[in-house]
């Protein structure tokens, strides 16, 4: 079965400093692994995802995400924090095995950019 | 481009009253779902369908029925509507393939249940 965990309920970073929200998954084979993003009051929003190829995959908002299979973790990234990054962010896990397979969420981490 | 369109955004219920939610898209995808959300549990998935008049239960499936007559709707129905069912709801869907794509998502209905 797929898992993904975040961690960290919360991160706190100041602006202009490098951001980074961890994730770790469990999956049996090759998995597909993706970052979104909530504001307040809206529907998750699609940062980033990898497939395959590259370990270093860059996304919406000037976000990029390592993938590191050895450790199984997907962390995101971003070099310098804006106020405006404050959200809700998760991490999911897939796998393309069969037809059922789903896309399972993490818990979310709130991360908070302080001005 | 509308995406998803969740209706209503809010609602608040009573105990015992039923209620839908409609979920309607517009990008000819396959694959619907249905999450809720709530504080420190993440999402959710209560049913989805892979195609028309298909569907299938979640994690969190007890308290709900759906339907999918249309390719476009997805409806989430709650008969008998309790406390423990006060969440935010999302409606996501898919292209073709179940996982590979990722999901666009609604901007979700805000149910209350008093």
């Amino acid at each position: 079965a797929q898992s993904v965990a975040q961690p960290e309920d919360q991160v706190n970073v100041a602006e202009g400093n490098p951001l980074t929200v961890k994730c770790t998954y469990s999956v049996s084979g090759n998995p597909y692994l993706f970052w979104y993003v909530q504001y307040p009051n809206r529907g998750l929003q699609f940062l980033l995802k990898y497939i395959t190829g590259d370990n270093l995959v860059k996304g919406s908002y000037g976000f990029e995400a390592e993938f590191n299979k050895s450790q199984t973790s997907f962390h995101l990234k971003k070099p310098s924090a804006l106020v405006s990054d404050s959200a809700l962010y998760f991490c999911a896990v897939s796998r393309d095995m069969n037809r059922d397979d789903k896309i399972i969420f993490g818990k979310g981490t709130r991360l908070h950019i302080l001005p | 481009n509308a995406g998803v369109t969740q209706t209503p955004k809010f609602r608040v219920l009573k105990t015992g009253q039923s209620m839908t939610l409609l979920c309607a898209q517009d990008m000819n995808h396959e694959y619907m779902y249905w999450y809720r959300q709530d504080p420190g549990m993440g999402l959710r998935l209560i049913h989805y369908s892979v195609g028309e008049g298909t569907t299938a239960k979640g994690e969190v499936p007890d308290g709900y029925n759906v339907s999918r007559l249309k390719k476009q709707n997805f409806l989430l129905g709650l008969e008998s509507a309790a406390p423990s069912q006060t969440s935010v709801y999302f409606c996501a869907s898919s292209y073709l393939r179940l996982s590979r794509d990722g999901y666009t998502f609604g901007s979700g209905t805000r149910l209350t249940v008093v």
